[in-house]
């Protein structure tokens, strides 16, 4: 059973270009979280998403940044207009049932994209 | 507002000895923690949770203590091996949160053969 998946795992910008960053989920789990890493730092929440639909976008930025997690392929994280402060990891989790049913619920980590803006 | 906190930044073993890292919380509504490792270059890896009615979980080599009374968490890891130098980071979710984990800081072990 593969394991989150995402790609690219590297990818670089210049600034004000748009970044797509992809995270399939485990097979058979329908929820989807991304996490922002910046260096020596610990994941800080952006978004939680089920299939088609946002559950919790608190730790998302308002403006250039927008998720979805359509019914077919992968959860998009959208960067529109980079900038240097955008340079970060990303992380993608995934797990198998509805957070708000079950806390106690594993959240399985991709590798990360490692996002770099010149 | 709400943070997970860790008080030590770095730890450096030597192989086989015990490893306590410590994690201080501040949202007494937490009821689910998780302790995480990273290593250079990859995803989080879950170690061990526990949740707040319990104050002690065992795993393989690893416990994890909690004391809600002050809002502390630790990772014990014994006989530690040089396999287990990383990052390591504590996390909680709980209250209206549930789904969204709040990361502490994260503290870097190393063991020295």
């Amino acid at each position: 059973n593969a394991g989150v998946m995402q790609n690219p795992r590297h990818l670089v910008r210049r600034r004000g270009q748009e970044a797509r960053l992809r995270c399939s989920p485990m097979k058979g789990h329908s929820h989807v979280y991304w996490y922002r890493q910046l260096p020596e730092e610990g994941l800080k929440f952006m978004v939680y998403l089920q299939k088609e639909n946002i559950i919790d976008e608190s730790g998302m930025p308002k403006e250039r940044f927008s998720a979805e997690f359509p019914k077919e392929g992968p959860s998009i994280l959208r960067i529109q207009q980079v900038v240097r402060g955008d340079s970060a990891a990303y992380f993608c989790a995934s797990s198998p049932q509805a957070a708000r049913t079950s806390a106690y619920n594993e959240q399985f980590f991709g590798p990360g994209t490692r996002l770099t803006v010149l | 507002g709400e943070s997970v906190g860790l008080h030590l930044p770095t730890l450096s073993v030597q192989e086989g000895d015990n490893s306590i890292i410590n994690c201080a919380y501040s949202n007494s509504a937490s009821d689910y923690f998780i302790w995480y490792k990273q290593e250079s270059g990859k995803g989080p890896q879950f170690i061990i949770d526990i949740r707040s009615n319990m104050d002690k979980r065992q795993g393989q080599r690893v416990t994890v203590l909690l004391n809600k009374t002050v809002k502390h968490l630790s990772l014990q890891i014994a006989a530690t091996q040089p396999g287990d130098s990383a990052v390591y980071f504590c996390a909680e979710t709980g209250g209206t949160s549930y789904g969204k984990l709040t990361f502490g800081q994260g503290t870097i072990l190393t063991v020295h053969p």
